[in-house]
């Protein structure tokens, strides 16, 4: 059973534009929240994360909203560069830190950003 | 930089022949991970390690075996090579990003099973 959802295998925008990727979880015990970029033949790296003790985090022109009642989370794009071109996964953990540092992902949305 | 390295970066190994990946950190981070890579199936874990000598199962472990006798090396086993076991397989290690914590990964080794 797939805890941690991406439904949009793929989005395209256009430079300039907003990019939307979202993200639903069915695990209600899931309280922490990233966002993981990958461009091909590289590893993922860290982009943003959340706590569930928020609903929005920015991090200059990414912006991830967090929606507890929904299962739901976003990553918002602003404005869209072709450089951010990639998958983007999004993960969740039950726990921030402590013993379990187990992160659940999902399978990803390609994002091409078109110039 | 968070100074993890994955050998070899490419593969191509016949079935059933063992094959072993590792995964190198400089750091001292006690987690360490190993996921596969799969297209439709995203990142899904195979198993991880607390410490050393310290070893758990991930969602794909069938078919894997680990070790760690050492805090900066975490090895992945194909005990015997399938074809379904064609991947790309990602290390990480869990450690603290800036005010949070997730994972750092390696590059990555492109596995073909012939």
């Amino acid at each position: 059973d797939q805890q941690v959802k991406q439904n949009s295998p793929s989005l395209s925008v256009q430079e300039g534009r907003i990019s939307i990727l979202n993200c639903d979880y069915t695990n209600s015990m899931f309280d922490y929240f990233l966002w993981y970029k990958k461009y091909p033949a590289e590893g993922p790296t860290f982009l943003i994360s959340i706590s569930s003790i928020k609903d929005k985090n920015e991090d200059g022109r990414f912006t991830v909203f967090l929606n507890k009642s929904a299962k739901h989370l976003s990553l918002h794009i602003v404005p869209s560069q072709p450089g951010d071109s990639a998958v983007y996964f999004c993960a969740a953990s039950e726990d921030r830190g402590g013993s379990n540092y187990k992160l659940t992902f999902g399978k990803g949305t390609l994002l091409t950003v078109n110039p | 930089d968070a100074g993890i390295t994955q050998s070899p970066r490419h593969k191509v190994t016949e079935t059933g022949t063992p094959v072993t990946l590792r995964c190198h950190q400089t750091e001292n981070h006690r987690y360490m991970y190993w996921y596969r890579q799969d297209p439709g199936h995203g990142l899904r874990l195979i198993h991880y390690s607390y410490g050393v000598k310290d070893t758990d199962k991930g969602e794909v472990s069938d078919g894997y075996s680990v070790s760690r006798s050492k805090t900066e090396d975490f090895l992945l086993t194909l005990e015997s090579a399938t074809s379904s076991q064609t991947s790309v397989y990602f290390c990480a290690i869990g450690q603290g990003l800036g005010y949070s914590y997730g994972y750092t990964f390696g590059s990555g080794t492109r596995l073909t099973v012939v």
